[in-house]
C-alpha cells in the first residue's frame, strides 16, 4: 500500500493560466473523491467517481473546473482561466466502494496559488 | 450555518494531559461519523468511524464517544504526546447518496507543549 499520491505538491501561477493536478489512488480503490481546503476550514467536496464515471460535482465546481478519470485509475482536476479565489489545498482521496463506512484515504494535497 | 461545528477552536495542553474535543452536528440522516487527524501540510488521516448504532471506538490512545439522540460526539485523546499536535476534524456522512459526499468540520487545532 503505496497510499494516494497527488502531484506536483505546490503549484504557483499567475492569474489566468491554467493548471491541471494529478491524482493516483490506491490501486484497489475504486472510488475517487476531490475535495478543496482553505485554510482554518475543513475540506470541502468538490467531485467524485466511482471507477471511471463521474458519480456528483458540487456546486463549488463551476464550469472552469474539470475532472476526469479516463481508466478508473488516476484522475486529473484541471482548473481553466485560474482566479485569485482558486488558491487553495486541493485534496484527493480513495477508497473501496460497495459499502459506505469503509474510511477514505487522503493523498497530501496540491496546494495552489494564485499570484 | 455549518452542519458540523466543533468546539473549541484551539486548544493548548501540556504534554501528558488528556484532552476532549467536542462535535456537534445536524446532518441527519447519517451514514457514519467519522474523525480524522491532519497534520499541517499533509492529508487528513482517519482516527475513527462510528455508525449511527454505534456508541464508543477506540483507537489506540484515541476514544470517539457518539450520542446520535443529541447530535453530539467527543474526542478523548489519553496521556498526550507532542505528536499529537494537529488539527481534528469531525466528519459526518450523510446516508443519501451512499455516504460518499463527506461534510466536514473547520476543526480543533490542537498544541501539545513540553
Amino acid at each position: 500500500d503505496t497510499g494516494v499520491s497527488q502531484n506536483p505538491r505546490h503549484k504557483i501561477t499567475k492569474r489566468g493560466q491554467n493548471v491541471t493536478f494529478r491524482c493516483d489512488p490506491i490501486s484497489e480503490h475504486n472510488r475517487l473523491y476531490w475535495y478543496r481546503q482553505t485554510l482554518g476550514q475543513g475540506p470541502e467536496f468538490l467531485t467524485y467517481f466511482q471507477n471511471e464515471a463521474q458519480l456528483e460535482k458540487s456546486r463549488l465546481l463551476s464550469d472552469r473546473f474539470s475532472a476526469e478519470r479516463p481508466k478508473g485509475s488516476f484522475s486529473t482536476l484541471e482548473i481553466q482561466r485560474t482566479e485569485q479565489g482558486d488558491s487553495a489545498m486541493y485534496l484527493c482521496a480513495s477508497s473501496l466502494g460497495g459499502q459506505p463506512n469503509q474510511p477514505q484515504h487522503f493523498g497530501d494535497g496540491t496546494r495552489l496559488s494564485i499570484l | 450555518k455549518n452542519q458540523v461545528e466543533q468546539s473549541p477552536q484551539s486548544l493548548i495542553i501540556l504534554e501528558g494531559k488528556n484532552c476532549t474535543l467536542q462535535c456537534n452536528y445536524t446532518v441527519s440522516p447519517f451514514s457514519n461519523l467519522r474523525w480524522y487527524k491532519q497534520d499541517t501540510g499533509r492529508g487528513p488521516v482517519s482516527l475513527t468511524i462510528m455508525t449511527f448504532s454505534e456508541n464508543t471506538k477506540s483507537n489506540g490512545r484515541y476514544t470517539a464517544t457518539l450520542d446520535a439522540d443529541t447530535k453530539q460526539s467527543s474526542l478523548h485523546i489519553t496521556a498526550s504526546q507532542l505528536s499529537d499536535s494537529a488539527s481534528y476534524i469531525c466528519v459526518v456522512s450523510p446516508l443519501t447518496g451512499g455516504g460518499n459526499k463527506l461534510t466536514f468540520g473547520t476543526g480543533t487545532q490542537l498544541k501539545v507543549e513540553l
